[in-house]
């Protein structure tokens, strides 16, 4: 399997922040990267697929990079409503798997 | 607008067989387009991809359940159904059904997920 790693763990921002998150893959991956958002007792949803293309309604302070193993998630000028739990997933190969998640706190 | 909606019996006791629903609404299960799947979720083990099954029946499971999941389609009633047997505590989890684009993976519509707990 391949193994999924995101740093940091959690971090502490304000609003009007820029945020970086990372993802690392175990091996390359390609352009296979996807990121979600997690607000507590919802389901994830789609921020960004293939790397760097935003899903339908995703605001453009959103923004992903990477390629082969090393991807980030970028979040432009943090907003109140972006404070969540971001993971990562890997679609290059099954079975399909995921970051352990980033926590975006309120500093 | 896709929509899905996990439905299952409750709480399962150990050693028994976990059975969960995915009633969707706003698309037919009988198109190209989705793979229809499950993933849960745990505060340990974080999330998890189970499986997935396509329109033609095809199925795809997560190598580490493989030999106790079981995934299908009811195109009649527009739903899909999880089976996971001899249950423990460690698949105490949140369930989610999932809809998956075809050409890149990426899970695009989730159920609001489930929570099952296994009890002895």
């Amino acid at each position: 399997d391949i193994q999924m790693t995101q740093s940091p763990s959690s971090l502490s921002a304000s609003v009007g922040d820029r945020v970086t998150i990372t993802c690392r893959a175990s091996q390359s991956i390609s352009g296979n990267l996807n990121w979600y958002q997690q607000k507590p007792g919802k389901a994830p949803q789609l921020v960004i697929y293939d790397v760097s293309s935003l899903h339908s309604g995703v605001p453009s302070r959103f923004s992903g990079s990477g390629s082969g193993t090393g991807f980030t998630l970028t979040i432009r000028t943090l907003q109140p409503e972006d404070f969540a739990t971001y993971y990562c997933q890997q679609s290059y190969n099954s079975p399909w798997t995921f970051g352990q998640g980033t926590r975006v706190e309120v500093k | 607008q896709l929509q899905l909606q996990e439905s299952g019996p409750g709480p399962v006791k150990s050693s028994e067989t976990l059975s969960l629903t995915c009633i969707v609404s706003g698309s037919s299960l009988n198109v190209g387009n989705y793979y229809w799947g499950w993933i849960r979720q745990t505060p340990g083990k974080g999330l998890e991809w189970i499986g997935t099954i396509y329109y033609t029946g095809s199925t795809n499971y997560n190598p580490s359940l493989k030999r106790r999941v079981s995934i299908s389609l009811d195109p009649s009633k527009n739903q899909f159904s999880l089976r996971l047997s001899s249950v423990t505590a460690t698949d105490t989890a949140v369930y989610y059904c999932a809809s998956l684009g075809v050409a890149t993976i990426t899970i695009d519509n989730w159920g609001p997920g489930t929570l099952v707990t296994v009890s002895s």
